[in-house]
């Protein structure tokens, strides 16, 4: 099984729904965070987490909201979602000293 | 703020042939330095890394040095492969800002 845990994988909606991507992650680490990946505008932080009582907006927070439910679980939703919010969404967690990233396998979101 | 800056793609090569992708950074302080990889289908996943000046990560025949005085790490292979067709990721992250920059991406294609 993966360490970082993403789903749906791919979900199809349509202009006006509310969306959720949950992440989960068996890594143990504090940090969490979202990103949003673009075709030529690398990845973008939406937002970002340093533990459960800590959340933070990344730069291209609104639109979007998260959810800290465990020191495993980080959740993203759209609560109106937008045509251009279509993109692929990877989940990350790392620990403080490292800096390195481990990612989900990203979930894929077409807004209609 | 923080950028990270990486050589436009895409990239096409024949097997075999040497590989550079530029990457350069603006920064306070010392980040660490990293280059991820995505293949096809799938999510970011580490390549190597350097945390300090003159350093030097290796990884899969890799290379990048961490060059402080130009603000610079290039990531290197000397003969490349089919296998390594991807995208390429330079980013930077300071440990104590908990967040990481990405550069745009750089597409590598390999032909037989």
């Amino acid at each position: 099984d993966a360490d970082v845990t993403q789903t749906p994988r791919n979900r199809i909606t349509k202009t006006g729904k509310r969306i959720m991507l949950e992440c989960s992650q068996t890594k143990g680490h504090d940090r969490m965070y979202w990103y949003r990946q673009d075709p030529g505008l690398g990845l973008r932080l939406i937002y970002y987490s340093f533990d459960v009582k800590d959340i933070n907006k990344g730069e291209i927070s609104d639109g979007y909201s998260v959810s800290r439910q465990a020191q495993a679980k980080f959740s993203l939703s759209l609560e109106s979602a937008i045509p251009n919010q279509t993109a692929l969404y990877f989940c990350a967690t790392s620990n403080m000293l490292a800096g390195e990233l481990f990612f989900g396998e990203g979930s894929r979101l077409t807004v209609l | 703020g923080n950028s990270v800056t990486q050589m436009e793609g895409p990239v096409t090569l024949s097997e075999e042939a040497f590989l550079t992708i530029n990457c350069t950074y603006t920064a306070t302080g010392y980040p660490s330095l990293f280059w991820y990889v995505q293949y096809p289908g799938e999510g970011l996943q580490l390549l190597l890394k350097a945390t300090k000046a003159d350093d030097k990560g290796s990884n899969k025949g890799f290379e990048a040095t961490y060059r402080k005085e130009t603000t610079s790490f290039h990531l290197e292979k000397g003969s490349v492969q089919v296998s390594d067709s991807a995208v390429y990721f330079c980013a930077l992250s300071r440990t104590n800002a908990g967040k990481s920059t990405f550069g745009d991406g750089t597409t590598l294609t390999v032909k037989p």
